[in-house]
Protein backbone atom coordinates (compact mmCIF):
# COMPACT_ATOMS: atom_id res chain seq x y z
CA UNK A 1 0.00 0.00 0.00
CA UNK A 2 1.27 3.28 -0.68
CA UNK A 3 2.47 5.41 1.72
CA UNK A 4 4.04 8.76 2.92
CA UNK A 5 7.58 8.52 3.99
CA UNK A 6 9.58 11.45 5.32
CA UNK A 7 13.38 11.56 6.18
CA UNK A 8 14.85 11.77 8.48
CA UNK A 9 13.48 10.39 11.17
CA UNK A 10 15.53 12.54 13.85
CA UNK A 11 17.05 15.48 13.23
CA UNK A 12 19.31 17.14 16.09
CA UNK A 13 20.22 20.99 15.51
CA UNK A 14 21.79 23.87 17.29
CA UNK A 15 19.84 27.14 17.79
CA UNK A 16 20.50 29.36 14.72
CA UNK A 17 21.00 26.65 11.95
CA UNK A 18 19.07 26.20 9.17
CA UNK A 19 16.65 22.28 8.53
CA UNK A 20 15.34 20.99 5.54
CA UNK A 21 12.70 18.45 6.31
CA UNK A 22 11.84 16.13 3.65
CA UNK A 23 9.18 14.16 2.54
CA UNK A 24 7.81 12.10 -0.54
CA UNK A 25 4.16 11.92 -0.71
CA UNK A 26 1.93 9.34 -2.04
CA UNK A 27 2.87 9.33 -6.13
CA UNK A 28 -0.70 10.46 -7.55
CA UNK A 29 -1.34 13.32 -4.55
CA UNK A 30 -2.05 16.80 -5.72
CA UNK A 31 -2.36 18.29 -1.87
CA UNK A 32 0.57 18.35 0.66
CA UNK A 33 0.71 19.67 4.01
CA UNK A 34 3.19 20.06 7.25
CA UNK A 35 1.69 19.57 10.52
CA UNK A 36 3.77 19.64 13.92
CA UNK A 37 3.39 18.16 16.71
CA UNK A 38 5.11 19.76 20.21
CA UNK A 39 5.61 16.92 22.74
CA UNK A 40 2.49 16.58 24.82
CA UNK A 41 0.21 19.04 22.92
CA UNK A 42 -1.93 19.04 20.30
CA UNK A 43 -1.49 18.25 15.89
CA UNK A 44 -1.04 21.94 14.38
CA UNK A 45 -1.22 22.93 10.85
CA UNK A 46 1.76 24.66 9.55
CA UNK A 47 1.05 24.97 5.39
CA UNK A 48 -0.96 23.29 2.68
CA UNK A 49 0.61 23.48 -0.50
CA UNK A 50 -1.40 22.77 -3.94
CA UNK A 51 -0.06 23.56 -7.12
CA UNK A 52 3.01 24.44 -6.28
CA UNK A 53 1.79 27.46 -4.21
CA UNK A 54 1.03 27.37 -0.46
CA UNK A 55 -2.59 27.21 -0.72
CA UNK A 56 -2.69 28.17 3.19
CA UNK A 57 -0.59 28.98 6.03
CA UNK A 58 -1.26 29.31 10.06
CA UNK A 59 0.11 31.83 12.41
CA UNK A 60 3.15 29.85 13.34
CA UNK A 61 4.31 29.42 9.46
CA UNK A 62 6.22 32.90 9.86
CA UNK A 63 9.28 33.76 7.43
CA UNK A 64 11.86 31.32 9.09
CA UNK A 65 9.60 28.68 7.37
CA UNK A 66 9.52 27.69 3.52
CA UNK A 67 8.14 24.71 1.81
CA UNK A 68 9.45 23.62 -2.05
CA UNK A 69 8.11 20.89 -4.06
CA UNK A 70 11.41 20.59 -6.32
CA UNK A 71 10.71 17.78 -8.09
CA UNK A 72 8.22 15.54 -8.74
CA UNK A 73 8.36 13.41 -5.82
CA UNK A 74 9.60 15.28 -3.04
CA UNK A 75 7.96 17.97 -0.59
CA UNK A 76 10.05 20.00 1.85
CA UNK A 77 10.25 22.16 4.79
CA UNK A 78 12.86 24.44 5.62
CA UNK A 79 13.57 25.88 8.72
CA UNK A 80 15.79 29.41 8.18
CA UNK A 81 16.68 30.11 11.91
CA UNK A 82 15.93 27.62 14.44
CA UNK A 83 14.81 28.01 17.85
CA UNK A 84 14.45 26.09 20.79
CA UNK A 85 10.87 26.66 20.42
CA UNK A 86 10.91 24.45 17.06
CA UNK A 87 11.55 21.38 18.54
CA UNK A 88 8.97 18.89 18.03
CA UNK A 89 7.90 16.64 15.66
CA UNK A 90 7.43 17.35 12.44
CA UNK A 91 4.47 15.29 9.73
CA UNK A 92 3.77 15.07 6.33
CA UNK A 93 0.08 14.72 4.81
CA UNK A 94 -0.97 14.40 1.39
CA UNK A 95 -4.01 13.63 -0.05
CA UNK A 96 -5.72 13.11 -3.50
CA UNK A 97 -9.17 14.91 -4.32
CA UNK A 98 -10.73 12.93 -2.26
CA UNK A 99 -10.66 14.07 1.36
CA UNK A 100 -8.55 11.75 3.64
CA UNK A 101 -5.29 13.25 4.47
CA UNK A 102 -2.62 10.31 5.03
CA UNK A 103 0.39 11.22 7.48
CA UNK A 104 4.12 10.45 7.33
CA UNK A 105 5.66 8.98 10.40
CA UNK A 106 7.45 12.39 11.19
CA UNK A 107 10.41 13.82 11.96
CA UNK A 108 11.27 14.56 15.19
CA UNK A 109 13.47 17.43 14.99
CA UNK A 110 15.67 18.59 18.37
CA UNK A 111 17.07 22.31 18.60
CA UNK A 112 19.41 22.27 21.29
CA UNK B 1 -12.65 29.95 16.17
CA UNK B 2 -13.09 25.49 15.92
CA UNK B 3 -11.96 23.76 18.86
CA UNK B 4 -11.99 19.72 19.19
CA UNK B 5 -11.72 18.36 22.78
CA UNK B 6 -11.92 14.27 23.43
CA UNK B 7 -13.22 12.80 26.63
CA UNK B 8 -11.60 10.95 28.05
CA UNK B 9 -8.23 12.05 28.05
CA UNK B 10 -7.10 8.84 29.15
CA UNK B 11 -8.59 4.94 29.56
CA UNK B 12 -7.86 1.62 30.91
CA UNK B 13 -9.62 -1.45 29.87
CA UNK B 14 -9.30 -5.64 30.16
CA UNK B 15 -9.33 -7.28 26.98
CA UNK B 16 -12.41 -8.07 25.01
CA UNK B 17 -14.30 -5.13 26.36
CA UNK B 18 -16.66 -2.90 24.21
CA UNK B 19 -15.49 1.25 24.27
CA UNK B 20 -16.58 4.49 23.03
CA UNK B 21 -14.22 7.73 22.57
CA UNK B 22 -15.88 10.83 22.26
CA UNK B 23 -15.27 13.87 20.15
CA UNK B 24 -16.62 17.20 20.73
CA UNK B 25 -16.64 20.32 18.58
CA UNK B 26 -17.55 23.68 18.64
CA UNK B 27 -18.52 24.92 15.33
CA UNK B 28 -20.99 22.31 13.23
CA UNK B 29 -20.51 23.78 9.78
CA UNK B 30 -17.94 21.41 9.58
CA UNK B 31 -17.27 19.45 5.70
CA UNK B 32 -15.51 16.12 7.49
CA UNK B 33 -14.28 14.41 10.61
CA UNK B 34 -11.24 12.03 10.65
CA UNK B 35 -10.25 9.57 13.39
CA UNK B 36 -6.85 8.79 13.75
CA UNK B 37 -4.30 6.12 15.59
CA UNK B 38 -0.57 7.42 16.74
CA UNK B 39 1.30 4.81 18.74
CA UNK B 40 4.14 6.42 20.42
CA UNK B 41 6.86 8.16 18.43
CA UNK B 42 4.79 7.46 15.59
CA UNK B 43 2.68 8.75 12.51
CA UNK B 44 -0.33 9.38 12.22
CA UNK B 45 -2.51 6.10 11.20
CA UNK B 46 -5.96 7.26 9.39
CA UNK B 47 -8.66 5.12 10.62
CA UNK B 48 -11.96 6.01 9.51
CA UNK B 49 -13.21 9.44 7.69
CA UNK B 50 -16.96 10.73 8.09
CA UNK B 51 -18.17 13.55 5.79
CA UNK B 52 -20.11 15.78 6.95
CA UNK B 53 -23.44 14.39 5.45
CA UNK B 54 -23.18 11.16 6.66
CA UNK B 55 -24.05 9.42 10.35
CA UNK B 56 -21.31 6.50 10.52
CA UNK B 57 -18.47 5.12 9.01
CA UNK B 58 -17.71 1.29 9.80
CA UNK B 59 -14.45 -0.46 9.54
CA UNK B 60 -13.60 -3.97 10.90
CA UNK B 61 -14.09 -3.61 14.62
CA UNK B 62 -14.28 0.09 14.39
CA UNK B 63 -17.66 2.20 14.03
CA UNK B 64 -17.02 5.74 14.21
CA UNK B 65 -21.01 8.04 14.35
CA UNK B 66 -21.40 11.65 13.54
CA UNK B 67 -23.82 14.11 14.87
CA UNK B 68 -23.08 17.30 12.75
CA UNK B 69 -25.78 19.65 14.49
CA UNK B 70 -24.78 18.68 18.32
CA UNK B 71 -21.16 18.86 17.79
CA UNK B 72 -20.27 15.16 18.30
CA UNK B 73 -18.27 11.93 17.26
CA UNK B 74 -18.06 8.70 18.90
CA UNK B 75 -15.38 6.14 17.90
CA UNK B 76 -16.94 2.65 18.67
CA UNK B 77 -14.16 -0.08 19.27
CA UNK B 78 -15.97 -3.63 20.29
CA UNK B 79 -14.06 -6.69 21.16
CA UNK B 80 -10.79 -4.59 22.31
CA UNK B 81 -7.79 -6.30 22.10
CA UNK B 82 -3.64 -5.35 23.04
CA UNK B 83 -2.89 -4.26 20.17
CA UNK B 84 -5.67 -1.31 20.25
CA UNK B 85 -3.41 0.55 22.94
CA UNK B 86 -2.50 3.67 21.26
CA UNK B 87 -3.37 7.67 21.25
CA UNK B 88 -6.86 7.98 19.65
CA UNK B 89 -6.97 10.96 17.71
CA UNK B 90 -10.13 13.15 16.29
CA UNK B 91 -9.38 16.04 13.25
CA UNK B 92 -11.87 17.88 11.62
CA UNK B 93 -11.93 19.81 8.58
CA UNK B 94 -14.39 23.04 8.80
CA UNK B 95 -16.15 23.83 5.92
CA UNK B 96 -15.35 26.71 3.41
CA UNK B 97 -11.87 27.47 1.58
CA UNK B 98 -9.90 25.92 4.07
CA UNK B 99 -7.62 22.65 3.89
CA UNK B 100 -6.30 22.10 7.06
CA UNK B 101 -7.65 19.71 9.99
CA UNK B 102 -8.07 20.97 13.33
CA UNK B 103 -7.06 18.26 15.65
CA UNK B 104 -8.50 17.28 19.58
CA UNK B 105 -6.22 16.57 22.03
CA UNK B 106 -6.67 12.92 22.20
CA UNK B 107 -7.50 9.99 24.01
CA UNK B 108 -4.48 7.42 25.29
CA UNK B 109 -6.39 3.97 25.10
CA UNK B 110 -4.76 1.11 27.02
CA UNK B 111 -5.68 -2.52 26.48
CA UNK B 112 -4.96 -4.47 29.55
CA UNK B 113 -4.67 -8.11 28.55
Amino acid sequence: EPEVTQTPSHQVTQMGQEVILRCVPISNHLYFYWYRQILGQKVEFLVSFYNNEISEKSEIFDDQFSVERPDGSNFTLKIRSTKLEDSAMYFCASRAYKDEQYFGPGTRLTVT
Amino acid sequence: KQEVTQIPAALSVPEGENLVLNCSFTDSAIYNLQWFRQDPGKGLTSLLLIQSSQREQTSGRLNASLDKSSGRSTLYIAASQPGDSATYLCAVKNGGATNKLIFGTGTLLAVQP
